[in-house]
């Protein structure tokens, strides 16, 4: 079957770095997704990696490995408003999105 | 205006009630989503349209019914829903459906949270 994993909760400081990881399981593989959701409000697109290795985009970055079916969100420098669910989502064989059902980041003080 | 709306932002009904959500787009995209997100669970897909034609149903019951009357308005209807169908229904927009011609972006709207008595 097909599947995304990722952690339902993590908490981290003001100014520090989190890595919000994901892995994935899907038919044939198109590329992998991550969206930011805060509370009440869209889901924004943040990244899209098809190949192996990192992408950077300012504070955040996105990482894939094919091989071990693996990704992971880095946020660097963390704010405030960065408390936010993070949805990862894997595009399969026929370009349909497999969502995981979201990390609620929460950031301290 | 700019981007997905949905209209109404929360909706409350009872289980005989007959209502409608609606999505516009104005991004110009071909292809429309209906999504429901359930508390702690992975964003579902309900139904594609792609140049206003149907193009997935993923096993929805049938009290959901979609109409893309073009490729800007998606409507859902709703009938005789359960208090298990409470959720938040959120349309999207992407250029193309699937990955055709870009990175497949999702542009969703704020959703709509429906709340079944």
């Amino acid at each position: 079957g097909q599947n995304i994993d990722q952690p339902t909760e993590m908490t981290a400081t003001e100014g520090a770095i989190v890595q919000i990881n994901c892995t994935y399981q899907t038919s044939g593989f198109n590329g992998l997704f991550w969206y930011q959701q805060h509370a009440g409000e869209a889901p924004t697109f943040l990244s899209y990696n098809v190949l192996d290795g990192l992408e950077e985009k300012g504070r955040f970055s996105s990482f894939l490995s094919r091989s071990k079916g693996y990704s992971y969100l880095l946020l660097k420098e963390l704010q405030m408003k960065d408390s936010a669910s993070y949805l990862c989502a894997g595009a399969d064989s026929n370009y349909q999105l497999i969502w995981g059902a979201g990390t609620k980041l929460i950031i301290k003080p | 205006e700019t981007g997905v709306t949905q209209t109404p932002r929360h909706l409350v009904m009872g289980m005989t009630n007959k209502k409608s959500l609606k999505c516009e787009q104005h991004l110009g995209h071909n292809a429309m989503y209906w999504y429901k997100q359930s508390a702690k669970k992975p964003l579902e897909l309900m139904f594609v349209y792609n140049f206003k034609e149907q193009t997935e149903n993923n096993s929805v019951p049938s009290r959901f019914s979609p109409e893309c009357p073009n490729s800007s308005h998606l409507f859902l209807h709703l009938h005789t829903l359960q208090p298990e169908d409470s959720a938040l229904y959120l349309c999207a927009s992407s250029q193309d459906y699937g990955l055709a011609g870009g990175t497949g972006e999702l542009f969703f709207g704020e959703g709509s949270r429906l709340t079944v008595l």
